[in-house]
C-alpha cells in the first residue's frame, strides 16, 4: 500500500449505529487531518493531529470522536450521527515543521450517508 | 482570516480548447497557495503549489497557474484541455501553524470538457 487508504469506501448507517473510519499514511508524515466535504460547500476542516496529538478541533459536534494511536493511524468514531452529517470524509496527512508547511496528501474518502 | 474564492462554479469548455479556472484569495500572513483536483469518487490530488519563488508555477497534467500578488489571484490554466481534464478543482490557500497547516479551500469549480 502506497500514499494514504480510507477505509471503508461506502458506509450506510442509521441514527442509532456507531461505527468508525479508519486512515493509514504510509507516508511517514507526522500530521493527520479529517475534513468533511459535503455538496456545494467548501471542504470543512474538523480535526487535526500532529504527533498524535490533537492540534485543533474545529467546532465539531461530539458525536465525532477522532482517535489517533501513532502517527501513522486516523480514526473518526461516529455515534447517533444526523442525516445532515451525510457527506464524504477525506483524510489527510502531512509532513510538517516549525519553519516550513508541504503538500497534503489525501486518501480517496469514505463516503457516509446517514439514514 | 483567509478565504478563497472561485468564481465559477461550472467551465464546460470544447476539447482541445485553452481553459482558465479563476481563484482569488485574501489572507493575512504569508502566503502558501495550492490547486488541488478531483476526480470522481476519489481523494484530492495535488495539481500545483506556489511556496515563494517564481510567480509561473507548473504542475501535473499541463497545468499552470500564476500568482499575482498585486490582484490577489492565482488562476490556473491549460492549453489544450483533453477530455480526461474533466473533474472539480479546488484552489487552497494555506497558513502555516506552529506543526501543521490550515488549509482553507474554495467551493470547487467543474470543468466539463466538450468532445
Amino acid at each position: 500500500e502506497t500514499g494514504v487508504t480510507q477505509t471503508p469506501r461506502h458506509l450506510v448507517m442509521g441514527m442509532t449505529n456507531k461505527k468508525s473510519l479508519k486512515c493509514e499514511q504510509h507516508l511517514g508524515h507526522n500530521a493527520m487531518y479529517w475534513y468533511k466535504q459535503s455538496a456545494k460547500k467548501p471542504l470543512e476542516l474538523m480535526f487535526v493531529y500532529n504527533f498524535k496529538e490533537q492540534t485543533e478541533n474545529n467546532s465539531v459536534p461530539s458525536r465525532f470522536s477522532p482517535e489517533c494511536p501513532n502517527s501513522s493511524h486516523l480514526f473518526l468514531h461516529l455515534h447517533t450521527l444526523q442525516p445532515e452529517d451525510s457527506a464524504l470524509y477525506l483524510c489527510a496527512s502531512s509532513q510538517e515543521t516549525a519553519s516550513r508547511t508541504d503538500t497534503q496528501y489525501f486518501g480517496p474518502g469514505t463516503r457516509l450517508t446517514v439514514l | 482570516a483567509q478565504s478563497v474564492t472561485q468564481l465559477d462554479s461550472q467551465v464546460p469548455v470544447f476539447e482541445e480548447a485553452p481553459v482558465e479556472l479563476r481563484c482569488n484569495y485574501s489572507s493575512s500572513v504569508s502566503v502558501y497557495l495550492f490547486w488541488y483536483v478531483q476526480y470522481p469518487n476519489q481523494g484530492l490530488q495535488l495539481l500545483l503549489k506556489y511556496l515563494s519563488g517564481s510567480t509561473l508555477v507548473k504542475g501535473i497534467n499541463g497545468f499552470e497557474a500564476e500568482f499575482n500578488k498585486s490582484q490577489t489571484s492565482f488562476h490556473l490554466r491549460k492549453p489544450s484541455v483533453h477530455i480526461s481534464d474533466t473533474a472539480e478543482y479546488f484552489c487552497a490557500v494555506s497558513d502555516h501553524k506552529l506543526g501543521y497547516q490550515k488549509v482553507t479551500f474554495g467551493i470547487g469549480t467543474k470543468l466539463q470538457v466538450i468532445p
